[in-house]
C-alpha cells in the first residue's frame, strides 16, 4: 500500500508570513494526526481527526494554527502568521479504523522561519 | 505534555554489541509502542506491547514492560550500522488512540 504523502518536504519563510502543509493518509485510514517535532525533541500532537471530525486539538495554538480534513481524506495544516519558534518538522500520520494502535508516518515537512 | 521519558538521551556503541534503551511513563496505559526515526525521515513503528504483556520479541528486538514500575526497555541485539537512529517510546495513557511520545534516545552504532 502507498504510504502517507506529505508536501512540501521543505519550506523557508520569514516570520509573520503564512504557510500550508498538505497530507494524504493511507487509503482507508480513518484517523489522521498532525505532530510537531522540534529539533532534538519527540513529536508533539497538534491535532487528531477521526474521519473529518476533530478528536483532540488541545495542544494546537489556535490563534495561529488551523487544520482541516474535508471529506475525511486528505488534510491541510496552516500557520498564519508564523513565528520563529514554529521552526520544526510537521509530521502527518494515519492509523487504521480497527486501531491496533500503530501509526504510519509520512516523511514530514521541515519548516524554517527566519 | 511528554508522557514517556527515554534514558539514556544518547548512546554510542560498537557494531555487534547490544543496545538497551529505557522508557518511563506516568499514567496507566493500554499499550506502549516503540518507533525508530532515521535522520530527516518520518517515524517507523517497531513493536507494540500491551499492558497485559511482559515481554515481546521481533527479530533482533526485545521489548519488556513493567507496569508496576511504569517502565519499558527496548533491547537491540547484535547491532548494525543501519540501526543508527533515534528511538522513541509512545504511550496511550492520555486517551484512546492518542499517542504521546517521549524525547527519544539517539543511538549511534560505530563500525
Amino acid at each position: 500500500e502507498a504510504g502517507v504523502a506529505q508536501s512540501p518536504r521543505y519550506k523557508i519563510i520569514e516570520k509573520r508570513q503564512s504557510v500550508a502543509f498538505w497530507c494524504n493518509p493511507i487509503s482507508g485510514h480513518a484517523t489522521l494526526y498532525w505532530y510537531q517535532q522540534i529539533l532534538g525533541q519527540g513529536p508533539k500532537l497538534l491535532i487528531q481527526f477521526q474521519n473529518n471530525g476533530v478528536v483532540d486539538d488541545s495542544q494546537l495554538p489556535k490563534d495561529r494554527f488551523s487544520a482541516e480534513r474535508l471529506k475525511g481524506v486528505d488534510s491541510t495544516l496552516k500557520i498564519q502568521p508564523a513565528k520563529l519558534e514554529d521552526s520544526a518538522v510537521y509530521l502527518c500520520a494515519s492509523s487504521r479504523p480497527s486501531n491496533t494502535g500503530e501509526l504510519f508516518f509520512g516523511e514530514g515537512s521541515r519548516l524554517t522561519v527566519l | 505534555s511528554q508522557q514517556g521519558e527515554e534514558d539514556p538521551q544518547a548512546l554510542s556503541i560498537q557494531e555487534g554489541e547490544n543496545a538497551t534503551m529505557n522508557c518511563s511513563y506516568k499514567t496507566s496505559i493500554n499499550n506502549l509502542q516503540w518507533y525508530r526515526q532515521n535522520s530527516g525521515r518520518g517515524l517507523v513503528h517497531l513493536i507494540l506491547i500491551r499492558s497485559n504483556e511482559r515481554e515481546k520479541h521481533s527479530g533482533r528486538l526485545r521489548v519488556t514492560l513493567d507496569t508496576s514500575k511504569k517502565s519499558s526497555s527496548l533491547l537491540i541485539t547484535a547491532s548494525r550500522a543501519a540501526d543508527t537512529a533515534s528511538y522513541f517510546c509512545a504511550t496511550d495513557g492520555e486517551g484512546a488512540q492518542k499517542l504521546v511520545f517521549g524525547q527519544g534516545t539517539r543511538l549511534t552504532i560505530n563500525p
